[in-house]
């Protein structure tokens, strides 16, 4: 399996307080990935890196925040979290940015705002 | 922009056939991914597509037609653990989205 986790894998939080996830690989992929998950919407990306320092925004942005600052590590912030953003939050790597390498993903983070 | 429709549930009996049909919308395309998730589980990678064409990789194949916008991943001698969700993916406009289809359910009933 490919070297990647993610941190907490679950965590439950209060409206309107900063939450960081956390994934890091040991692949030395280029490309990282975050993507929520809910009943009936699949896989929604949230934001994507395709270097260090260098992210761009996915489908469902709004609210979130990511940081790259080293290869193997790569962060999502919600600023001030919210009910709508009780979710199930993958990542995934892949040496690929356009899907011709599969997508490895983390094990998930169950994240509750109350 | 880019979009991918999936049917969101199919039924189907061991030891059958199914096909999970996957029509995309895109401003460029590099080629169709399909990924298998069973309940509490991370996606996992099945096949890709970046020619027309099939691909077959033991009991699954995946088809691909770049002039029809259209793919299909068909499972065969289905397996009561073949019970997953099913999700189609792509990359390809300007920038490196992946982008996921809304995912289609399988239930393989005895």
């Amino acid at each position: 399996d490919a070297g990647i986790t993610q941190s907490p894998r679950h965590k439950v939080t209060e409206t309107g307080t900063p939450v960081t996830l956390r994934c890091h690989q040991t692949e030395n992929h280029r490309y990282m990935y975050w993507y929520r998950q809910d009943p009936g919407h699949g896989l929604r990306l949230i934001h994507y890196s395709y270097g260090v320092k260098d992210t761009d925004k996915g489908e469902v942005s709004d609210g979130y925040s990511v940081s790259r600052s080293k290869t193997e590590d790569f962060l999502l912030t919600l600023e001030s979290a919210t009910s709508s953003q009780t979710s199930v939050y993958f990542c995934a790597i892949s040496d690929s940015g356009t899907g011709t390498s599969p997508l490895h993903f983390g094990n998930g983070t169950r994240l509750t705002v109350t | 922009g880019q979009s991918l429709e999936q049917p969101s549930e199919v039924t189907a009996v061991e030891g059958a056939i199914v096909q999970i049909n996957c029509t995309y919308q895109t401003s460029g395309f590099y080629g169709l991914s399909w990924y298998q998730q069973h309940d509490g589980g991370a996606p996992t990678f099945l096949s890709y597509n970046g020619l027309d064409g099939l691909e077959e990789t033991g009991r699954f194949s995946s088809f691909l037609s770049r002039s029809d916008s259209y793919g299909y991943l068909l499972l065969q001698e289905l397996q009561m653990k073949d019970s997953a969700s099913y999700f189609c993916a792509a990359g390809g406009d300007s920038s490196y989205k992946l982008i996921f289809g809304s995912g289609t359910r399988l239930l393989v009933r005895p």
